[in-house]
């Protein structure tokens, strides 16, 4: 079992850019969270997703974001027109179902820099 | 909201002594408490959990205890070795929904 893969691992963007963060969740696993961690900072919810549907988006900025997990292949995390404060780690994290006591599992995170 | 405070912020022992990490939640009827390690870098990993029906787990050096009356949960690490050195975090969720993350801990073991 690979676990939870993102990438890129790291991703440079300028201003204006767009930004798409990839997500595969572990095998079996059909619910996916993403996070952003700020330097010396926690974690923060932004979305949780399950496959075709978007369950809580209360953590996603209202403009300029969005995600999805589709039917087949990794969920996405879209970022548009980035500015300099979307710079963070985000991290995406999975778990088989939606439990109370079901354990999330994160993947290593991407790097975004927006120069 | 859930809303998770987690004290101290920062946390420095000497090898070999215990550390222990507080967290307190708002939401009564929060019913799962995982925590997380962070090491520099990489991603949090799962260190050890409980449900709101257990009041202490223990795993080897690590031990989670939990007081549902007063809403609070703490970290107890024993025999603190230099590889303990990290982030803890703590969490909470309330029913089948996200986990809301405490600001995190940085634990430093002092050789």
């Amino acid at each position: 079992n690979a676990g939870v893969m993102q990438n890129p691992r790291h991703l440079v963007r300028r201003r204006g850019q767009e930004a798409r963060l990839r997500c595969s969740p572990m095998k079996g696993h059909s619910h996916v969270y993403w996070y952003r961690q700020l330097p010396e900072e926690g974690l923060k919810f932004m979305v949780y997703l399950q496959k075709e549907n978007i369950i809580d988006e209360s953590g996603m900025p209202k403009e300029r974001f969005s995600a999805e997990f589709p039917k087949e292949g990794p969920s996405i995390l879209r970022i548009q027109q980035v500015v300099r404060g979307d710079s963070a780690a985000y991290f995406c994290a999975s778990c088989r179902n939606r439990g109370h006591d079901e354990k999330l599992f994160f993947g290593s995170g991407t790097q975004l820099s927006v120069l | 909201g859930e809303n998770v405070e987690q004290h101290p912020s920062t946390l420095s022992v000497q090898e070999g002594d215990s550390a222990v990490i507080k967290c307190t939640y708002s939401d009564s009827a929060s019913n799962y408490f995982p925590w997380y390690k962070q090491e520099l870098g990489k991603r949090p990993q799962l260190i050890i959990d409980i449900r709101s029906n257990v009041g202490e787990k223990k795993d080897q050096r690590i031990a989670v205890t939990l007081n549902k009356t007063a809403k609070h949960f703490s970290l107890h690490i024993t025999e603190t070795q230099p590889e303990d050195s990290a982030v803890y975090f703590c969490a909470a969720r309330f029913g089948n929904e996200k986990l809301t993350f405490g600001t995190g801990t940085r634990l430093t073991i002092i050789p």
